[in-house]
């Protein structure tokens, strides 16, 4: 069964730390998308890749936001230095175009205290 | 940017009741997506509308797009407990370039 593998599910950490989340694409999807989901903001699309070329990241903070597909099967987003206001879910996505069908990984929800 | 407006926000319903969430824009979209998220997981895609006035069914659920392609209904007939969830519609602009997340509509369904 195919499916976005995310980790870490749960992270809590201290205002001013480097936090990194990663996601394992489902095999063969050429395109990978980040989002961020608050109550406030709902779904946010930080950055996204195809064909592990970075085409849009103009969702994100570029200060200390930084989104990597260092192959095929690893997508990365880091945030550094870390502030209480990026608590949030972060969601991992894969599919085959930009615009078609997205499979979403079960997310990353941080707390950064 | 292409906003997507989805109304009502929250909705509590007791089983067995109706109801028909919106996902409304000024622009106009060459398709629109609809997906459903439980706590704790990833949104999940139900249905993909492409054709102006195009209605499409899913068991209990109705998708209807607009004929001016601007808009779109979700419409839940005898709503279950296992319909909880957030709803959220997505919105691909006319280059078919970019895809674009309503804030979505929060359903609680009450036994």
């Amino acid at each position: 069964d195919a499916r976005v593998t995310q980790t870490p599910r749960h992270k809590v950490t201290e205002m001013g730390q480097e936090v990194t989340m990663r996601c394992q694409p489902i095999l063969g999807h050429n395109t990978v998308f980040w989002y961020r989901q608050t109550m406030m903001q709902g779904l946010e699309l930080l950055a996204y890749f195809r064909n592990r070329a970075p085409l849009d990241d103009s969702g994100m903070p570029k200060d200390r936001f930084s989104a990597e597909m260092p192959d095929a099967t690893l997508a990365t987003l880091k945030i550094q230095p870390s502030e209480p206001r990026d608590s949030a879910v972060y969601f991992c996505a894969s599919g085959f175009s930009l615009t078609g069908e997205l499979f979403f990984g079960e997310g990353s929800r941080l707390t950064v205290l | 940017t292409q906003l997507l407006e989805q109304s009502p926000q929250f909705l509590s319903i007791q089983e067995g009741e109706n109801l028909t969430v919106y996902c409304n824009s000024s622009s106009v979209f060459s398709s629109l997506q609809w997906y459903r998220q439980e706590p704790g997981e990833g949104p999940v895609l139900l249905v993909t509308v492409v054709t102006g006035g195009e209605v499409k069914k899913l068991k209990r659920l109705t998708f209807q797009f607009g004929d001016a392609r601007k808009d779109s209904s979700l419409h839940i007939t005898a709503a279950q407990p296992g319909d909880t969830g957030l709803y959220l519609c997505a919105g691909v602009n006319n280059a078919g370039n970019m895809l674009t997340f309503g804030g979505g509509t929060r359903l609680m369904v009450k036994p």
